[in-house]
């Protein structure tokens, strides 16, 4: 299998537990973005890396959010005492990095329910 | 990233053409035209992108008018397995612009 792979596919957790996400990009790209999605709503930006380098974070992640990308391969998303308002679909997506040609390929997302 | 416009939900009967809208009256002239679909619990999947011209794939063709403030994704026969939402998406060239996401069209593909 060569698309994006996310794990877990499904996540329930209490509230104030912490949770880690895995994603692992298509092996040459060297782009990869984490989003959030609510129901009903378009997916929503988080952060994204070039290689292992963090380049950009929404005002949506949180201090309790935070992203690895340690060897410029998988990434982590950990969420730190989760609260109800975080249950949502975690989408992760890689590219190679090309311009605006550039499209992304996304995993199949972890969804999280916390309660 | 220019806004865009699209309805918020279309039906299409099976076998028909589904024609979905999308208007972007502020793009820049460096901005491209994306479209991605998502299929219910499933991640987004590019379909096609355009900057000026008429773009046709496997998948869908793409028409962007002369001025370039609207655009059609057109799916030529649409079948049960298209029903998702569909996101019309611009973005400019420039080095580490993302795609920003609206809430998209709901199409749904009826026999």
């Amino acid at each position: 299998d060569t698309g994006v792979s996310q794990d877990p596919r499904h996540k329930i957790t209490k509230r104030g537990q912490n949770v880690t996400f895995r994603c692992d990009p298509i092996s040459e790209h060297n782009r990869l973005y984490w989003y959030r999605q609510t129901l009903g709503q378009g997916p929503e930006f988080l952060t994204y890396f070039q290689n292992e380098a963090q380049l950009e974070k929404s005002r949506l992640l949180s201090d309790r959010f935070s992203a690895e990308r340690p060897k410029g391969s998988f990434s982590t998303l950990e969420i730190q005492r989760t609260e109800q308002g975080d249950s949502a679909m975690y989408l992760c997506a890689s590219s190679l990095g090309q311009g605006a040609a550039d499209g992304y390929t996304f995993g199949s997302g972890t969804r999280l329910t916390v309660v | 990233d220019a806004k865009t416009t699209q309805p918020p939900s279309m039906d299409c009967a099976e076998g028909r053409a589904a024609n979905l809208p999308c208007n972007h009256s502020t793009i820049s002239g460096n901005e491209y035209v994306y479209w991605y679909r998502q299929i219910h619990s499933q991640g987004p999947q590019y379909i096609i992108h355009g900057l000026k011209n008429n773009e046709t794939n496997e998948m869908a063709s793409l028409i962007i008018t002369e001025d370039r403030k609207s655009s059609t994704l057109i799916l030529p026969h649409a079948t049960l397995r298209d029903t998702a939402v569909y996101y019309c998406i611009v973005r400019s060239a420039t080095y580490g612009n993302k795609l920003v996401f609206g809430a998209g069209t709901i199409l749904r593909v009826k026999s």
